[in-house]
């Protein structure tokens, strides 16, 4: 079974502070995804990447965030300057499949998502 | 701006007997309709899912029903296992982006 893999699995950083993410996509996917859980909160969604751009990002993704695929395959989410309420499991998923395309969701062709990296904010 | 609901927050299932997980969904736009498992501390995992132009899907001891006129999505886990103790996301395929529920708790009863 393919698998996306995150690090860290836990941080905790000083509000303020910067913040790398880390994610290694499933080696022939093309399209990236960052979602974060706040505790007791719903998935949501920060921001997809493909073919080297953001392709499109939610109003949570503001100019503190930013991605990079800086090598091929690691998949990067930056905070710059972290707040209390950025505290949150940050989520990478991977797909080979754009959504909506009309390809069939199934096993073998949908969005992977990786363990998550849990960040916490002092 | 919820477009996807889960109303049951938590649901508890003897085990052996059908589990029944809602969702509602208020964008009639959307494409396809995924349901995720997600134990604590991992990442969700894909389940099952269903094309807004059908509305059935079976894989095994899971089913998903879509009626488009009311909106409705709903996951049917038969026979209930105590693995099957986690949390469920219903999600909605909308041009790029997945939307998640807020979630449903089930609990497994020994």
């Amino acid at each position: 079974e393919p698998e996306v893999t995150q690090t860290p699995s836990h941080q905790v950083t000083q509000m303020g502070q910067e913040v790398i993410l880390r994610c290694v996509p499933i080696s022939n996917h093309l399209y990236f995804y960052w979602y974060r859980q706040i505790l007791g909160q719903k998935v949501e969604f920060l921001v997809s990447f493909y073919n080297n751009e953001i392709s499109e990002k939610s109003e949570i993704f503001d100019d503190q965030f930013s991605v990079e695929r800086p090598d091929g395959s690691n998949f990067t989410l930056k905070i710059r300057s972290t707040k209390l309420e950025d505290s949150a499991m940050y989520f990478c998923a991977s797909s080979l499949l754009e959504p909506g395309t009309g390809q069939h969701y199934s096993s073998g062709n949908t969005i992977y998502f990786g363990e998550g990296s849990w960040l916490t904010v002092v | 701006d919820q477009q996807v609901k889960q109303n049951s927050p938590s649901l508890s299932v003897q085990e052996g007997r059908i589990s029944i997980l809602n969702c509602d969904y208020t964008n009639s736009m959307f494409d396809y309709f995924l349901w995720y498992k997600k134990y604590p501390a991992e990442g969700p995992t894909f389940l099952i899912s269903i094309s807004s132009i059908k509305d059935k899907n079976e894989d095994g001891r899971f089913t998903v029903f879509l009626n488009k006129s009311a909106k409705h999505l709903s996951l049917h886990i038969v026979p209930s296992q105590p693995g099957d103790s986690a949390v469920y996301f219903c999600a909605a395929i909308r041009d790029d982006k997945i939307i998640f529920g807020k979630g449903t708790r089930l609990h497994i009863l020994p």
